[in-house]
């Protein structure tokens, strides 16, 4: 198994801003990945932070609102940029060891005011 | 595109037994995951299921049947702990082995 811990656990920021969440594993993983989880609803993959390239997002977020950087195995970065009450929500890191398990960091919860 | 069934919300009384079912459509078979989250936090891992039969693990077992796009998870002496929303994901075919998330089973355990 992994231990995901992901900073900050919340937040309350002010529209227009930009917050960086981080996520650190405690072992080399093959896959990083970032969802969204608004209030009530499941979780939606934002993107997989590939390790020493670009992000691969998902239909509807692209990388000049959510730039992703992982500049290795253990360790990954999701900013929230310009923000707006919208994007009010909980984000999630998750990892991958194998084809098996996939866990996830406690989340951040972000509320834009 | 991918498609993932749940009931939204079950109730069950404390040390009963529960199963909830998942429906689901995919481009392909991978594997499917169950999830608990309780209200608040990060979900945790439950069960993998990619063959078909039960999966027993405690308290908790998890079953599939690929030909009918179905699982379920089965719940036994329920809890009062165990109120949570209940995740099903499944990893479609294709080599991302990226899960597919429903929209979640909300279980409200009464004494």
């Amino acid at each position: 198994s992994a231990v995901i811990s992901q900073k900050p656990s919340r937040d309350i920021c002010q529209r227009g801003t930009s917050l960086t969440i981080q996520c650190q594993v405690d072992s080399q993983v093959t896959m990083m990945f970032w969802y969204r989880q608004q209030p009530g609803q499941s979780l939606t993959l934002i993107a997989t932070a590939n390790q020493g390239s670009e992000a691969t997002y998902e239909s509807g977020f692209v990388i000049d609102k959510f730039p992703i950087s992982r500049p290795n195995l253990t360790f990954s970065t999701l900013t929230v940029s310009n923000m707006s009450p919208e994007d009010s929500s909980i984000y999630l890191c998750s990892a991958r060891t194998g084809k098996t398990e996939a866990f996830f960091g406690q989340g951040t919860r972000l509320t834009v005011v | 595109g991918q498609n993932i069934d749940q009931p939204t919300e079950m109730t069950a009384t404390e040390g009963a037994i529960v199963q909830i079912n998942c429906t689901y459509q995919t481009s392909g078979f991978n594997g499917l995951f169950w999830y608990q989250q309780h209200a608040g936090e990060a979900p945790t891992f439950l069960s993998y299921n990619v063959l078909d039969g039960l999966e027993e693990k405690g308290r908790f077992s998890s079953f599939l049947s690929r030909s009918k796009g179905y699982s379920y998870l089965l719940l036994k002496e329920l809890q009062m702990k165990d109120s949570a929303s209940y995740l099903c994901a499944v990893i479609p075919g294709g080599g991302s082995y990226i899960p597919t998330f429903g929209r979640g089973t909300s279980l409200i355990v009464h004494p």
